[in-house]
């Protein structure tokens, strides 16, 4: 039983067109994220959601738009697809961070490869 | 800008013998870091961690060393065993109250039976 599972594992697609990336956890995480892997395999944020509520969001084009349905879902909607934006993308959660609190470890998805034509 | 550098892209290790991955940092800021293991095709995987206020934290096979005046951090594995055998990130973040781990670009460790 997959904790934090994306869909699909794989896209292929043409410069210019729309998609989505899903993500659903199941560890009653309060938090949730995005990362992009790159060619160079640095693994960078992109953004973050506490409680369906953006707190990060890092220099991300706007292209990229998070939504949170609720907070076991953070989907990732790209618009206008570029060549540039293939990459591999994990989604993460973990538990509401508390101030004073040791920070809490973040359970990584599978990834999706996209690759952009 | 790298705040966090893992200069060795690869290293190979005999099986039973210790496995050292290294990492450096640069953002004085960062008082808690963690390592995490990622196999092909899938998401990374939380291994061990540590707190700024220590300087060494074990796990079973793994150990986390921590110098902050040299701002470096190393994963040792002992014995390493062929299901070692993965990318190893090391991750920063400025700690409690924090959402955001700023990650190195990965080491490869193969150990050979």
């Amino acid at each position: 039983d997959t904790a934090v599972s994306q869909t699909p594992k794989y896209l292929v697609t043409q410069m210019g067109n729309d998609k989505s990336i899903k993500c659903e956890q199941n560890l009653g995480h309060d938090t949730m994220y995005w990362y992009k892997q790159d060619s160079k395999k640095f693994l960078k944020i992109m953004f973050s959601y506490n409680n369906k509520e953006l707190i990060i969001n890092e220099t991300v084009p706007n292209r990229f738009s998070p939504k949170s349905p609720d907070k076991a879902h953070l989907n990732l909607h790209i618009n206008s697809l570029e060549l540039g934006d293939s990459a591999v993308y994990f989604c993460a959660s973990s538990q509401s961070i508390r101030q004073g609190a040791l920070i809490d470890t973040q359970y990584f998805g599978p990834g999706t490869r996209l690759t952009v034509l | 800008d790298q705040q966090v550098k893992q200069n060795s892209p690869s290293l190979s290790v005999q099986e039973g013998r210790i496995s050292i991955l290294n990492c450096d940092y640069t953002n004085s800021m960062f008082d808690y870091f963690l390592w995490y293991k990622k196999y092909p095709a899938e998401g990374p995987t939380f291994l061990i961690s540590i707190s700024s206020i220590k300087d060494k934290n074990e796990d079973g096979r793994f150990t986390v060393f921590l110098n902050k005046s040299a701002k470096h951090l190393s994963l040792h594995i002992v014995p390493s065993q062929p299901g070692d055998s993965a990318v190893y990130f090391c991750a920063a973040t400025p700690g409690a109250g924090s959402y955001q781990l700023t990650f190195g670009k990965g080491t490869k460790l193969s150990v050979i039976p």
